[in-house]
């Protein structure tokens, strides 16, 4: 099966840095993927990985070390509309599911 | 609006009834997929579809709950006599491929049991 573990929640100033980490332990490997969701709103995409390296999305990046079954999302210049709950998933060997980490919930302080 | 269309968006149930979730994938996305999120919980899959076949039911509940994806029309997810602890947001994804690496969701469908 999959299991994934990040941090629950955290906190940070605007303008700041948030690296959220995620750990993986799966069967049959192919990329991660992330996924921000708003309170009471719809998850949305944000990245997927599948090959080890930063992918920078403006100011998002997310990174992968398939090595060490280990990624982040970095979230840069942050701003009070990032506060919101990111995920982190990873799908099985057939494809046929997504499966979530618990969420970090990152609550953004003027 | 071509994203993934979800309703209704609020379901207010009475115990023992019938709840019937509906879902229209992305134009062009032939694989949908269920999720539920309780109250201040992660996603948890519930099932996955394509056109008239059901491709991977391992996160459906073995009582209560079917799912159908017919050659017309959107996907159903139904709860059958519900009970207070079925009260979550059920979330439906749609994707291109055959791959669930990345799905796109709807605004998702909140459920109440009273």
């Amino acid at each position: 099966g999959q299991s994934l573990e990040q941090p629950s929640e955290v906190t940070a100033v605007e303008g700041a840095i948030v690296q959220i980490n995620c750990t993986y332990q799966t069967s049959g490997f192919y990329g991660l993927s992330w996924y921000q969701q708003h309170d009471g709103g719809a998850p949305t995409f944000l990245s997927y990985n599948a090959l080890d390296g930063l992918e920078e999305t403006g100011r998002f990046s997310s990174f992968l070390s398939r090595s060490d079954s280990y990624g982040y999302l970095l979230l840069q210049e942050l701003q009070m509309k990032d506060s919101a709950s990111y995920f982190c998933a990873v799908a099985d060997a057939a494809g046929n599911k997504l499966t979530f980490g618990g969420g970090t919930r990152v609550l953004v302080k003027p | 609006n071509a994203g993934v269309m979800q309703n209704p968006r609020h379901l207010v149930r009475r115990r023992g009834q019938e709840a019937r979730l509906r879902c229209s994938p992305m134009k062009g996305h032939s694989h949908v997929y269920w999720y539920r999120q309780l109250p201040e919980e992660g996603l948890k899959f519930m099932v996955y579809l394509q056109k008239e076949n059901i491709i991977d039911e391992s996160g459906m509940p073995k009582e209560r709950f079917s799912a159908e994806f017919p050659k017309e029309g959107p996907s159903i997810l139904r709860i059958q006599q519900v009970v207070r602890g079925d009260s979550a947001a059920y979330f439906c994804a749609s994707s291109p491929g055959d791959r669930a690496d990345t799905i796109y969701f709807g605004e998702g469908s909140w459920l109440t049991v009273v």
